[in-house]
């Protein structure tokens, strides 16, 4: 079975700009999970959807918003880029969104914000 | 606030030996606890996990240990292989949700 897949694997953008990015989780999946890792710190948590309602949200500002489509798939939007949004973004699915299930990452985007 | 804390950011090990990686986290709601492993250019790897209610899980290779009087975690690979060389991430979630708080992790060479 195919894992978690996440597309563009690279981006480069600039700052005010804004990008989409895309995550498929695993078959049977219906959570979805996005962290934000930036060089030389864990990833952090960003949202988590699970049947495409927001069930929890990071501290992140109002510029990050996402979205889980019917077939559980998930786009992440960030608007008015700036330098320090440089990051590895991660998505992660799961079977559920409760305690105890285990989050499966996918292998990231990495966005260049110059 | 890190909530989820990685010391020790290298280790060195010779193949064979036994790598020993510390975790240690302050929210005591946390009851769910993971060792993920990522190499260069990849997402993270789930590796292993224990809940609150256990205090040793193990897993081949792997095997984690759960102190939680003193909020502390660690995962010992033995016998250490050239291809465990990696970053290990420590994670821990609770209160009813899986979303998971990260340390910053380990790198861990292991030398042939």
């Amino acid at each position: 079975d195919a894992g978690v897949t996440q597309s563009p694997t690279h981006l480069i953008k600039t700052r005010g700009q804004q990008v989409t990015l895309r995550c498929s989780p695993i078959s049977g999946h219906k959570s979805v999970s996005w962290y934000q890792q930036v060089l030389g710190q864990g990833p952090q948590f960003i949202f988590q959807y699970y049947e495409k309602e927001e069930r929890g949200r990071g501290n992140f500002p109002d510029r990050f918003s996402a979205r889980q489509f019917p077939n559980y798939s998930s786009e992440l939007n960030v608007n008015a880029l700036l330098l320090g949004d440089s990051a590895l973004y991660l998505c992660a699915s799961s079977l559920d969104r409760g305690l105890g299930d285990t989050q499966y990452f996918g292998p990231g985007t990495r966005l260049t914000v110059l | 606030d890190q909530q989820v804390k990685q010391n020790s950011p290298s280790l060195s090990v010779q193949e064979g030996r036994i790598s020993i990686l510390n975790c240690d986290y302050t929210n005591s709601m946390f009851d769910y606890f993971l060792w993920y492993k990522k190499y260069p250019a990849e997402g993270p790897t789930f590796l292993i996990s224990i809940s609150s209610i256990k205090d040793k899980n193990e897993d081949g290779r792997f095997t984690v240990f759960l102190n939680k009087s003193a909020k502390h975690l660690s995962l010992h690979i033995v016998p250490s292989q050239p291809g465990d060389s990696a970053v290990y991430f420590c994670a821990a979630s609770g209160r009813g949700n899986n979303r998971l708080a990260f340390g910053k992790g380990n790198q861990v060479v292991v030398i042939p």
